[in-house]
């Protein structure tokens, strides 16, 4: 099992740029999210996914679309990055909804807008 | 609002133990997760607990109670290689996670 896998690792973009983050895992899982992780700080939910069909906001969605039309892959898309998106973006899965407190994470994807 | 407090940094001797503190304010409160992260990698599972007292995982414990809202990890054994960031996690009904800003830990020989 590869596990959970991002793409790209890392990513420099224009101020106004769009793109998508790459996200997949092999496990089955049901639930996946996307996290940001600014310095010094804890990560903080994007967007999350009970299944494949199913998504819904977290804590900072703004600037973020998210879609799941399988359950391996969920990928992030960036509509027009501003510096503010600077970041490291992690996607995770877990088994199911009842076990999203065991979350496995990707490598994550270091995001630089300028 | 949710949140999670926990210190910025400790500091512990190899071999030592050390205990990283955890209060919490959530909503639909159901658990509280730990999680490892180390300089440029990805944070890793630790532990969880849903309910009041301590779990035991090898060198590693965590422990919840639940009428006071905090939680610790308990790190036995200290090792070099346990130096990294930890971060408590409150899960809310499965569906969402809040972290908290994560304490560093810094292990001297």
């Amino acid at each position: 099992n590869a596990g959970v896998t991002q793409t790209p690792k890392f990513q420099v973009l224009k101020t106004g740029q769009s793109m998508t983050l790459q996200c997949a895992q092999d496990m089955n899982h049901e639930y996946m999210s996307w996290y940001r992780q600014d310095p010094g700080m804890g990560l903080r939910l994007i967007h999350y996914s009970v299944g494949a069909g199913i998504t819904d906001q977290g804590e900072v969605p703004n600037g973020y679309n998210v879609s799941r039309s399988t359950t391996e892959d969920f990928p992030l898309r960036l509509l027009s990055a501003a510096p503010s998106q600077t970041s490291v973006y992690f996607c995770a899965s877990s088994y199911s909804r009842d076990r999203a407190y065991e979350q496995y994470f990707g490598p994550g994807t270091r995001l630089t807008v300028t | 609002g949710q949140s999670l407090e926990q210190p910025s940094e400790v500091t512990a001797v190899e071999g030592a133990i050390v205990q990283i503190n955890c209060t919490y304010q959530t909503s639909g409160f159901y658990g509280l997760s730990w999680y490892q992260q180390h300089d440029g990698g990805a944070p890793t599972f630790l532990s969880y607990n849903a309910l009041d007292g301590l779990e035991e995982t090898g060198r590693f414990s965590s422990f919840l109670s639940r009428s006071d809202s905090y939680g610790y990890l308990l790190l036995q054994e200290l090792q070099m290689k346990d130096s990294a960031s930890y971060f408590c996690a409150s899960n809310t009904g499965g569906f969402k996670t809040i972290f908290g800003a994560g304490t560093r830990l810094f292990v001297k020989a």
